[in-house]
């Protein structure tokens, strides 16, 4: 069992937005603005999306955003695109005896 | 660019011992932390280790702790993973990938690990 919960799938046309939640507890996301959130296509290596809960590094679209609420960080695509699909984890910074901490990841399908 | 190279994974019986090792390249490889993260087949990934940037801390997942090492060789610009009284459930590949400010910013390839008899 993961210590991040997120869905295990999403889908959405082409254009569309979908959020993917990533829910964990007052030891980590609630306490921590060290969240992230990693693309990752298969058999490829995760790719950093977003830091520090709203943040994108250099050359990641802007289709790309996040947000935290209390325990709750969110990953938000907008524009949907076909390359959009592939698995998304979260990621969080945690003061229990595993200092990183990642979601079980979502599966974006794009219809 | 940073590089981030695995290597030492393969087969290895249940119960036996196998070190990785990741080079890294295009960065400063001494003022940042490092971690491996694993992914088994098919599953999510899972936090592993880190390390300080000079070796001074160390920190694991609670099923790995007593089992696996990490150290680094700042002079060769080079993580490990020592890893012990393999299990089957350790099959997985296994990424290296460096640390900035508490957020897991680049990732290598990965290694695969396969324990079975």
């Amino acid at each position: 069992q993961s210590a991040l919960t997120q869905p295990a799938s999403v889908s959405g046309s082409p254009g569309q937005s979908i959020t993917i939640s990533c829910t964990g507890t007052s030891s980590d996301v609630g306490s921590y603005n060290v969240v992230s959130w990693y693309q990752q296509h298969p058999d490829k290596a995760p790719k950093l999306m977003i830091y520090d809960v709203n943040k994108r590094p250099s050359g990641v679209s802007n289709r790309f955003s996040g947000s935290k609420s209390g325990n709750t960080a969110s990953l938000t695509i907008s524009g949907l695109q076909a390359e959009d699909e592939a698995d998304y984890y979260c990621c969080s910074y945690a003061d229990i005896s595993s200092l990183w901490v990642f979601g079980g990841g979502t599966k974006l399908t794009v219809l | 660019q940073v590089q981030l190279v695995e290597s030492g994974g393969g087969v290895v019986q249940p119960g036996r011992s196998l070190r990785l090792s990741c080079a890294a390249s295009g960065f400063s490889f001494s003022i940042y932390g490092m971690h491996w993260v694993r992914q088994a087949p098919v599953k999510g990934l899972e936090w592993v280790a880190v390390i300080w940037h000079d070796g001074s801390n160390k920190y694991y997942a609670d099923s790995m702790r007593g089992r696996f090492t990490i150290s680094r060789d700042n002079s060769k610009n080079t993580l490990y993973l020592q890893m012990n009284s393999l299990r089957a459930d350790d099959t997985a590949v296994y990424y290296c990938a460096r640390e900035s400010m508490g957020t897991i910013d680049y990732w290598g390839q990965g290694t695969l690990v396969t324990v079975s008899p």
